[in-house]
C-alpha cells in the first residue's frame, strides 16, 4: 500500500526559531494536507495543497506541494510554545467516489520557552 | 458548525471482550471514515463510507471488526473479540466530496 515517510521524527527547538519538516511518498497524490494533533484530540487541518508547485501560507505556517507530486514540506516561522504538538502530513488521491487520506507517522515538535 | 462527535472518550476492556464506538459526522458530510491510531503512529484507515455504502474496507480486520452506517449519518464501529494489539485511539472523520477530512477527538481503547 501507499506509504508516507515523514521527517524528522521529532524536533526540540527554542522559542522563536524556525522549523521545517517534510514528507515523501513513493506514490503520486493530487492533494497534500498538513494536520496538527494535540494530546487527547483529533488531528486538525492546518493547510491543504491542491496543485503541484503550490505554495500556501496560513499565518506563520507555509507549506509547498512538490513538483513531482510525491513530496511536501511544512515550515513554521518564529515558533511559540503553543506550536507544541504532533504534525502529520497526509496525501489524498481522489477517485470517482471520495478522497482517502494516507498519513505519515508524524513529527513531534517541542518548543522550549 | 458542530464538529465530529465521538463517544465514549475512553474505554478499558479485557481481551476477548467486545466493544462499540459511535460517531456522528458533521451535518451534510456524505463521507465517513474510521481510522485506527496506534501510539507513536499516524492514523491508519480502517473503513470508508459514502452515505450508507462501503467504499473501502480493505484494511479492516473483518474477522473481528465490523462497522455500519445504516441511515447514512451516524456510524458504529465494533470489535469482537478484542485483542491486546487493538489498544489504540479510534478516530472518526467526515468530509464533503473531495474535501479534506475533519476529525473527532477519538475514543482511546485500552485492552488488558
Amino acid at each position: 500500500g501507499q506509504q508516507l515517510n515523514q521527517s524528522p521524527q521529532s524536533m526540540f527547538i527554542q522559542e522563536g526559531e524556525d522549523v521545517s519538516m517534510n514528507c515523501t511518498s513513493s506514490s503520486i497524490f493530487n492533494t497534500w494536507l498538513w494536520y496538527k494533533q494535540d494530546p487527547g484530540e483529533g488531528p486538525v487541518l492546518l493547510i491543504a495543497l491542491y496543485k503541484a508547485g503550490e505554495l500556501t501560507s496560513n499565518g506563520r505556517l507555509t507549506a509547498q506541494f512538490g513538483i513531482t507530486r510525491k513530496d511536501s514540506f511544512l515550515n513554521i516561522s518564529a515558533s511559540i510554545p503553543s506550536d507544541v504538538g504532533i504534525y502529520f502530513c497526509a496525501g489524498q488521491f481522489f477517485n470517482t467516489n471520495a478522497g482517502k487520506s494516507t498519513f505519515g507517522d508524524g513529527t513531534t515538535l517541542t518548543v522550549k520557552p | 458548525e458542530a464538529g465530529v462527535a465521538q463517544s465514549p472518550r475512553y474505554k478499558i476492556i479485557e481481551k476477548r471482550q467486545s466493544v462499540a464506538f459511535w460517531c456522528n459526522p458533521i451535518s451534510g458530510h456524505a463521507t465517513l471514515y474510521w481510522y485506527q491510531q496506534i501510539l507513536g503512529q499516524g492514523p491508519k484507515l480502517l473503513i470508508q463510507f459514502q452515505n450508507n455504502g462501503v467504499v473501502d474496507d480493505s484494511q479492516l480486520p473483518k474477522d473481528r471488526f465490523s462497522a455500519e452506517r445504516l441511515k447514512g449519518v451516524d456510524s458504529t464501529l465494533k470489535i469482537q473479540p478484542a485483542k491486546l494489539e487493538d489498544s489504540a485511539v479510534y478516530l472518526c472523520a467526515s468530509s464533503q466530496r473531495n474535501s479534506p477530512l475533519h476529525f473527532g477527538n477519538g475514543t482511546r481503547l485500552t485492552v488488558t
